[in-house]
């Protein structure tokens, strides 16, 4: 059974610091997904990782994948309250897409 | 503009009541899924559907029926059968479940579905 976690499960930082937020998976998987959700709203997709040694980066996140130690990170730099939001890693499995998500990562950037 | 749409945003369930959640898609997607997701909890997944009229059990079922009638349309109706069923609800749908079909693989969501008990 895949199993993701995410470290730590809630992060609250302080405008302009950099922080990283991990997700791990226990199964073999070549791509993984980040989203966000801001309070009460859906899901959007953030970044879609499809192989090892990925990154992808938008604005003050950064992310990537390596496979090989089942490990991705989501690089915050020098946050702003816009980023508070909850972020997700989701992780598909076997030759299908259905993608397993871990528990969140509540984000609060505070002045 | 496409998108996904789900109804009601708000919905309140009395004991022992079905209640149908609404799912509608204009993306012209194959796979829908029904996601449920308690505070501080990732999204469990309870039944998706690669194309019409096929439909599959996710990790947690019990409790839950869906349909797939047409292809833009996933209902999800919440039985008296689900005893603990606030919770905030997400449909979401994909162009395919099959990494080969499609080599992206995001899926879309809608806006969600409160569901609390009278």
């Amino acid at each position: 059974e895949l199993k993701v976690e995410q470290n730590p499960l809630f992060l609250s930082m302080q405008e302009g610091k950099n922080y990283t937020i991990y997700c791990n998976y226990s199964t073999t998987s070549d791509r993984l997904y980040w989203y966000r959700q801001d309070p009460g709203k859906s899901l959007e997709s953030l970044f879609v990782l499809l192989s090892n040694g990925a990154v992808k980066q938008e604005g003050r996140l950064m992310a990537s994948l390596d496979t090989k130690a089942r490990l991705s990170t989501l690089h915050i730099t020098a946050a702003v309250h816009d980023l508070s939001a909850t972020y997700f890693c989701a992780v598909p499995s076997g030759g299908s897409y259905i993608p397993t998500f871990g528990r969140g990562t509540s984000l609060i950037v505070h002045p | 503009d496409g998108g996904i749409t789900q109804s009601p945003k708000y919905l309140f369930r009395k004991e022992g009541q079905n209640v149908t959640l609404s799912c509608e898609q204009n993306l012209n997607h194959d796979a829908m899924y029904w996601y449920r997701q308690d505070p501080g909890q990732g999204l469990r997944l309870i039944y998706y559907s690669q194309i019409v009229n096929d439909f599959q059990k996710g990790d947690i079922a019990e409790g839950y029926s869906v349909s797939r009638e047409k292809k833009e349309s996933f209902p999800l109706t919440v039985t008296s059968a689900q005893k603990n069923p606030t919770a905030f609800y997400l449909c979401a749908s994909s162009i395919s479940i099959w990494q080969r079909s499609d080599p992206r693989g995001k899926l879309f969501f809608g806006s969600g579905t409160q569901l609390s008990v009278l």
